[in-house]
């Protein structure tokens, strides 16, 4: 069975603290992995898709890599509009439906 | 370019009622997919379509039901509603398979 698990579940930062987010997997044969940013209330946000090992992909304060076990998504400097959950996901081979974490809630304090 | 759609936004129903939510995709993705998200246990795949076929379904009862139209709107009922089924249910579209998936607002759905 697919399975996504996250750490932390939560995770306080100073404005300017840099840090990780980590994204754990077990699939069969992955197709891609996926992170979205998910503010309350709201739907979530995509932000990056990676294929496969190595592969690094970045979006102003927020860098995402891949492993064949796991993935980061690096936050460098982040500010308080970075508060929000991080939620990652990843598709197995074939038409298969995403398979969801259960996400980090990052709270910056300014 | 507009986003996915979802109404209503905000559904309150008692017990035993059924509800019908409805989803428009982004113009031009052929793949809905519906999920169910609660505190507890996060993002769970209700299921997907396809060009008017269910590709996918997740492990709800029989009581959770959808529906893709030939524009791509997608519709999901769920019958004889439970305290239980209390969640934000997101509408999520994509070109096709590989493919970033796009969620709309969803809608707040609350069961007293």
């Amino acid at each position: 069975e697919d399975q996504v698990t996250q750490s932390p579940e939560a995770l306080r930062l100073q404005e300017g603290e840099s840090s990780s987010l980590n994204c754990s997997y077990t699939v069969s044969g992955l197709r891609g992995l996926f992170w979205y940013r998910q503010d309350p209330g709201k739907g979530p946000e995509f932000l990056f898709t990676l294929y496969s090992a190595g592969e690094e992909k970045e979006k102003e304060r927020l860098k995402a890599t891949l492993t064949k076990k796991e993935s980061f998504l690096h936050i460098t400097a982040p500010k308080p509009e970075d508060s929000a959950t991080y939620l990652c996901a990843v598709q197995a081979g074939g038409n298969t439906p995403l398979v969801f974490g259960k996400g980090t809630r990052l709270s910056v304090i300014a | 370019k507009a986003g996915v759609t979802q109404t209503p936004r905000y559904l309150i129903k008692t017990r035993g009622q059924q509800v019908t939510l409805s989803c428009s995709p982004i113009s031009g993705h052929r793949s809905v997919s519906w999920y169910q998200q609660t505190p507890g246990q996060g993002l769970q795949f209700l299921f997907e379509y396809f060009s008017e076929t269910q590709r996918n379904k997740g492990n709800f009862p029989g009581r959770f039901s959808g529906r893709q139209f030939s524009n791509s709107r997608s519709e999901m009922n769920v019958s004889t509603l439970e305290l239980g089924d209390s969640a934000l249910y997101l509408c999520a579209s994509s070109l096709g398979d590989r493919e970033e998936q796009f969620f709309g607002p969803g809608t707040r759905l609350t069961v007293l």
